[in-house]
C-alpha cells in the first residue's frame, strides 16, 4: 500500500513569508507526527495528533507554529512569518497506535526541506 | 528526560565487512522500544530494525541484528556483509511504550562503505 506522502518536496520562502506543508498518512493510520530536522538541533519532535483528541503541541517552537488535522486523515503545518531558523526538513510520520506491538512503529514521509532565505 | 547519543559521529566500512554502530539511552522507564532508523540522501527514513524492551532475545532482520544490553541501556547494530546501498545515515530512537509517545532521536551516524 501507499506510505506516508509529504508535499512540496522543497520549499523556497523569503523571510516574513506563511508557508504550509502537507502530510498524507498511511490509510488507516491514527496517530500522526511532526519533526523537524535541523544541522544544529537534529529530530525534535513538534506536534502529535491521535483520532479525535486534543493535539500534543509540546515540541512546537514558538507560537508562529501551528498545525490541524481535518478528518482524522491529512495534517498541514504552518508556519507563519518564517525565520532563516525555521530552515530545516520537516518530518511527517504515522502510527496504527491501537493496542501495544507492532503498532506502535512510526514509518515516515520523506519530509519537506524548507528553506527561508 | 528520555536520552538517546550516537558519540561516534561517522564510521566507513569495507564492503562485504561487518561493521557495528554504538547507540547508549537513558530512562527511568522499565519497558520501551528502541529502534534503528536508516535515512539515505533521499530523506526517507526507513525503518531498519525495532527491539522491545521487556524481550530478552535480540531482535534481528536478515543482515541486520542489534545487541540490546538492558542494564547497560545500550542497543548497537550490527550490519553483516554490507553493501553500498547500506550507505547512509542511521539514527537510533527510543519510545515508551502507549500511545502519544513521541521518537527521541540520537544525533544520528554517517556510514560509508568503501567499494
Amino acid at each position: 500500500g501507499a506510505g506516508v506522502s509529504q508535499s512540496p518536496s522543497n520549499k523556497v520562502t523569503e523571510k516574513g513569508k506563511d508557508v504550509e506543508l502537507r502530510c498524507d498518512p498511511i490509510s488507516g493510520h491514527t496517530a500522526l507526527y511532526w519533526y523537524r530536522q535541523s544541522l544544529g538541533q537534529g529530530l525534535e519532535f513538534l506536534i502529535y495528533f491521535q483520532g479525535n483528541s486534543a493535539p500534543d503541541k509540546s515540541g512546537l517552537p514558538s507560537d508562529r507554529f501551528s498545525a490541524e488535522r481535518t478528518g482524522g486523515s491529512v495534517s498541514t503545518l504552518t508556519i507563519q512569518r518564517t525565520q532563516q531558523e525555521d530552515s530545516a526538513v520537516y518530518l511527517c510520520a504515522s502510527s496504527l497506535e491501537v493496542g501495544g506491538g507492532a503498532w506502535d512503529t512510526q514509518y515516515f514521509g520523506p519530509g519537506t526541506r524548507l528553506t527561508v532565505l | 528526560a528520555q536520552t538517546v547519543t550516537q558519540s561516534q559521529p561517522e564510521m566507513s566500512v569495507q564492503e562485504a565487512e561487518t561493521v557495528t554502530l554504538s547507540c547508549t539511552y537513558d530512562t527511568s522507564e522499565s519497558d520501551y522500544y528502541l529502534f534503528w532508523y536508516k535515512q539515505p540522501p533521499s530523506r526517507q527514513m526507513i525503518l531498519v530494525i525495532r527491539q522491545e524492551a521487556y524481550k530478552q532475545q535480540n531482535a534481528t532482520e536478515n543482515r541486520f541484528s542489534v545487541n540490546f544490553q538492558k542494564a547497560a541501556k545500550s542497543f548497537s547494530l550490527k550490519i553483516s556483509d554490507s553493501q553500498l546501498g547500506d550507505a547512509a545515515m542511521y539514527f537510533c530512537a527510543y519510545r515508551r511504550v502507549g500511545a502519544n509517545s513521541k521518537l527521541t532521536f540520537g544525533k544520528g551516524i554517517t556510514l560509508s562503505v568503501r567499494p
